[in-house]
């Protein structure tokens, strides 16, 4: 079965310093990868995917992630954090050719912002 | 933009009570999905539907069913509600088919988070 882990569940990280959130997963297969962020009281919002092709995707509100094959990792980073950007931050796969496309989901990491 | 609409964003039931939550989407997706979201936990699909009247349980389907009998609406339903069922229940869809790429992002409602007394 697949599984995803994000190793850490809190983060705490100044503004403007640089944040990286981790991501394994264990699957069989290259799946599709996503990181989604939930603010508080919110739903889930997409920043950004990987499919197929070049492995550094670039995503919305300046985060970008890098694909690692060979470590099944998919990590999140942006290199200036702002105070908005305290959330909750889901990584997710789902198989490729499958009915209903469904989405694991790791634990998420809650990210903090310090003034 | 894709809107998935949760008809309730808080909702106080008591043990033992049937509960709906409802779910719509206006983007005429294929896939529809229920999730509960617990901290430490992620998110855990329940339920998931590729059509209608068509289901699929998930991970953790006991206790819960679900019903799309149009397309666009699908809902979760707690035949006989527990304590251990408060939590969020977050709704998504998605265009589909398997393998379209893009058309597999899911767009999720902004939750409804259910207590059980």
């Amino acid at each position: 079965a697949q599984s995803v882990t994000q190793p850490d569940i809190h983060i705490t990280v100044s503004e403007g310093a640089s944040l990286e959130l981790r991501c394994n997963y264990s699957y069989g297969a290259t799946p599709y990868l996503f990181w989604y962020v939930q603010s508080p009281g919110q739903g889930l919002q997409l920043l950004l995917k990987y499919f197929s092709g070049d492995t550094l995707v670039q995503g919305i509100k300046g985060f970008e992630a890098e694909f690692k094959r060979s470590q099944s990792s998919f990590n999140l980073r942006k290199p200036s954090v702002h105070w908005s950007d305290a959330a909750e931050y889901f990584c997710a796969v789902a198989p490729i050719k499958a009915a209903g496309n469904k989405l694991t989901f790791g634990g998420g990491t809650r990210v903090l912002v310090k003034p | 933009d894709v809107k998935v609409t949760q008809s309730s964003r808080y909702l106080v039931k008591r043990t033992g009570e049937k509960v709906f939550l409802e779910c719509v989407q206006d983007m005429d997706h294929e896939n529809m999905f229920w999730y509960r979201q617990d901290p430490g936990l992620g998110l855990r699909l329940i339920y998931f539907s590729y059509d209608v009247k068509m289901k699929e349980k998930g991970d953790i389907p006991e206790g819960y069913s679900v019903s799309r009998e149009k397309k666009e609406r699908f809902s979760l339903i707690l035949e006989s509600a527990s304590t251990n069922q408060t939590s969020m229940y977050l709704c998504a869809s998605s265009l589909g088919p398997p393998g379209g790429g893009t058309k597999n992002i899911q767009y999720f409602g902004a939750g409804t988070r259910l207590s059980v007394l």
